[in-house]
């Protein structure tokens, strides 16, 4: 599977954008970006997925550059309940039942 | 109603015991999944079973064993517990497993502590 880089962490202002990146240089055409996030002491919840074209959903947006080697998951208004840490994912179209979780992004949203 | 559910929520036990934790989804999916979060909080699939048949075991020592009833549930039955098992066990479900559709529903995870 195509490895993914993120920051380690972020700050985010509640009521305020968060734009998170995320690097997947070595993603292939059959992969889908995917992003989770785990609020601490819970435990993982999906928030969006996307092969080529940019997404939206009731949670975020998801933008993917034109050659796919990176993506930007966005949190329109970030609230304290954000707070969380944020997993970039890339998973082939394929019979692949597996995530692979890399150490994410820690996001922090303060008032 | 909770979608995927674990019991137990805590479990500490002494090494060397043998214990178990269950897992129930409520959504109807085909595929389950267990997943261990070290204390460094890196998040490792163990195992997967898609109707009741294993699918993925990932070089989790043979001590660790999933057990499927049906397709709701998947329990995970650890023999012989050491200090490295110390970890939170996360089991989810997904429906599609291979499709392009592959959300996974986690649920809440028991924290397994062995002294």
């Amino acid at each position: 599977d195509a490895k993914t880089t993120q920051p380690p962490s972020m700050d985010c202002a509640e009521g305020r954008a968060a734009n998170l990146p995320c690097n997947h240089s070595t993603i292939s055409g059959n992969e889908y970006v995917y992003w989770y996030r785990q609020i601490h002491s819970q435990g993982p919840q999906y928030i969006i997925h996307g092969l080529k074209n940019n997404e939206t959903n009731e949670m975020a947006s998801l933008i993917i550059t034109e050659d796919r080697k990176s993506s930007t998951l966005i949190l329109p208004h970030a609230t304290l309940r954000d707070t969380a840490v944020y997993y970039c994912i890339v998973r082939p179209r394929s019979n692949d039942y597996k995530l692979s979780f890399g150490a994410g992004t820690t996001v922090t949203v303060r008032a | 109603d909770t979608a995927v559910s674990q019991t137990p929520k805590y479990l500490v036990t002494q090494m060397g015991n043998d214990k178990s934790i269950k897992c129930e989804q409520n959504l109807g999916h085909d595929t389950m999944y267990w997943y261990k979060q070290d204390s460094k909080k890196f998040l490792k699939i163990m195992f997967s079973y898609n109707n009741k048949e294993l699918i993925i075991n990932e070089t989790v020592p043979n001590r660790f064993s999933p057990k499927s009833p049906d397709k709701a549930h998947l329990n995970l039955h650890i023999n012989s517990l050491e200090l490295g098992d110390s970890a939170v066990y996360f089991c989810a479900s997904s429906q599609d497993p291979g499709g392009t559709y592959n959300e996974q529903f986690f649920g809440p995870g028991t924290r397994l502590t062995v002294l």
